[in-house]
């Protein structure tokens, strides 16, 4: 079955820089992939997703880019500001059959003022 | 719209005893899961469904039955409950089980002692 592995798993920035994510899977099946922002003690929510037909997506300040052959994808996060603080999620599904997605371990992201 | 709605929010268990974790949505979606999450590993599936009457195991289903007699509904039982299974547990659902973003429900925090 599918395995996400996400780096790094603590990553603080100043505000203002930029932040980058990573993530590998390891299914060449897998086709969607979604990055959730969970704020502490709420849910997560989607903040962008991107398909496997598409090599990069932008909105405003957040893009994400995938490599097919390499099978890897990252969130980018331009100009941070004290609300990205936050852990991220980044998933992966093959979508046979149902949407079954495939979490990595999350990033905990601290903006530093 | 409510979105998904779980109940209830904090619920402590002894080794052994049974309960019910609900969850409903009130945006006609077909897609409808139970996650897991625990410290450092993500959100792990537990079960989905992609419609009334049908019901499928994700990566750690062992533990925990789900029925889905309704569209609106998905509850989550625990069978007997064991310590492995503290956790925090979260509802989503989709529009369809097509790779469609998920909305997640606020959470059930389970501690089984």
């Amino acid at each position: 079955g599918e395995n996400v592995e996400q780096h790094p798993s603590t990553l603080s920035v100043q505000e203002g820089d930029s932040a980058v994510i990573k993530c590998t899977y390891s299914d060449s099946a897998s086709n969607y992939f979604p990055w959730y922002k969970q704020e502490l003690g709420k849910r997560p929510q989607l903040i962008i997703d991107i398909r496997s037909n598409v090599g990069e997506k932008k909105d405003q300040r957040i893009a994400v880019t995938l490599n097919k052959t390499a099978k890897h994808f990252s969130l980018h996060i331009t100009e941070t500001q004290p609300e990205d603080s936050a852990v991220y999620f980044c998933a992966a599904t093959s979508n046979q059959g149902a949407q079954k997605l495939v979490f990595g371990q999350g990033t905990r992201l601290t903006i530093n003022p | 719209n409510a979105g998904v709605t779980q109940t209830p929010k904090f619920q402590v268990l002894k080794t052994g005893q049974s309960m019910t974790l609900q969850c409903a949505q009130d945006m006609n979606h077909e897609y409808m899961s139970w996650y897991r999450q625990d410290p450092g590993m993500g959100l792990r599936l537990i079960h989905y469904s992609v419609g009334a009457g049908i019901t499928d195991q994700g990566e750690v289903p062992n533990g925990y039955n789900v029925s889905r007699s309704t569209t609106e509904d998905f509850p989550l039982r625990l069978l007997s409950a064991a310590p492995s299974q503290t956790s925090v547990y979260f509802c989503a659902s989709s529009r369809t089980s097509a790779a469609y973003e998920q909305y997640f429900g606020p959470g059930t925090r389970l501690t089984v002692t």
